[in-house]
């Protein structure tokens, strides 16, 4: 069965500095790998997505995410954070064939100045 | 595009009472999905619908809730008697796009900004 692990509840870190939120995934295929960002009282927004082709994916906010098929994990990453990215993160996994995302139970990420 | 849209953003009912959610897709997808959001349970899928059809229902709780989806440009969820329990943030999220060919287009969900539900 698919699955979508986020060992990290909540992590704190300086504005400016760099960041890794960590994703594992359990998947038979090659699954399609998505990160989501929530803000306070809004709706997820796509932040990435991984279908194919380079295992580095650039997305939107400055954040960029690497596929390792030998980790299965699905990282994401920025080098300076900003203020404005406190937010709730969820990392996603669907199937090739069909629309079900699985989502993980997502990481709190709190900036301080 | 004005996005996925939902209403109402707030509802506060007593225990008993029915509660409908409604949802507007993006115009143009396909797919329409329900998931519920609480502390305890994380992001939960309830249903999905292809073409206004349900294809999968397995993460609805029980027999209280239905989703209906009369037609491409409207969906609704329904609990009746509502509970306590039920309290929790609902969102309505849609993908796809009809006619496309772009298949990087699909799975990516666009979500709506969620119903509160508080049952009291």
């Amino acid at each position: 069965a698919q699955s979508v692990t986020q060992p990290d509840i909540h992590i704190t870190v300086s504005e400016g500095a760099s960041l890794e939120l960590r994703c594992n995934y359990s998947y038979g295929a090659t699954p399609y790998l998505f990160w989501y960002v929530q803000s306070p009282g809004q709706g997820l927004q796509l932040l990435l997505k991984y279908f194919s082709g380079d295992t580095l994916v650039q997305g939107i906010k400055g954040f960029e995410a690497e596929f390792k098929r030998s980790q299965s994990s699905f990282n994401l990453r920025k080098p300076s954070v900003h203020w404005s990215d406190a937010a709730e993160y969820f990392c996603a996994v669907s199937n090739t064939g069909g629309f079900k995302t699985i989502f993980g139970a997502g990481t709190r990420l709190f900036v301080k100045a | 595009d004005a996005g996925v849209i939902q209403s109402p953003r707030h509802e506060v009912t007593e225990m008993g009472q029915e509660v409908t959610l409604r949802c507007k897709p993006i115009s143009g997808h396909d797919y329409l999905f329900w998931y519920r959001q609480t502390m305890m349970r994380g992001l939960e899928l309830l249903i999905y619908f292809n073409n206004n059809v349900p294809i999968d229902d397995s993460g609805m709780p029980e027999d209280r809730f239905s989703a209906k989806m009369p037609n491409a440009s409207f969906s609704t969820l329904k609990i009746q008697p509502s509970e306590p329990r039920d309290s929790a943030v609902y969102f309505c999220a849609s993908s796809g796009n009809s006619g496309s060919r772009l298949k990087t287009s699909y799975n990516e969900q666009f979500f709506g900004p969620g119903t509160r539900l508080t049952v009291l």
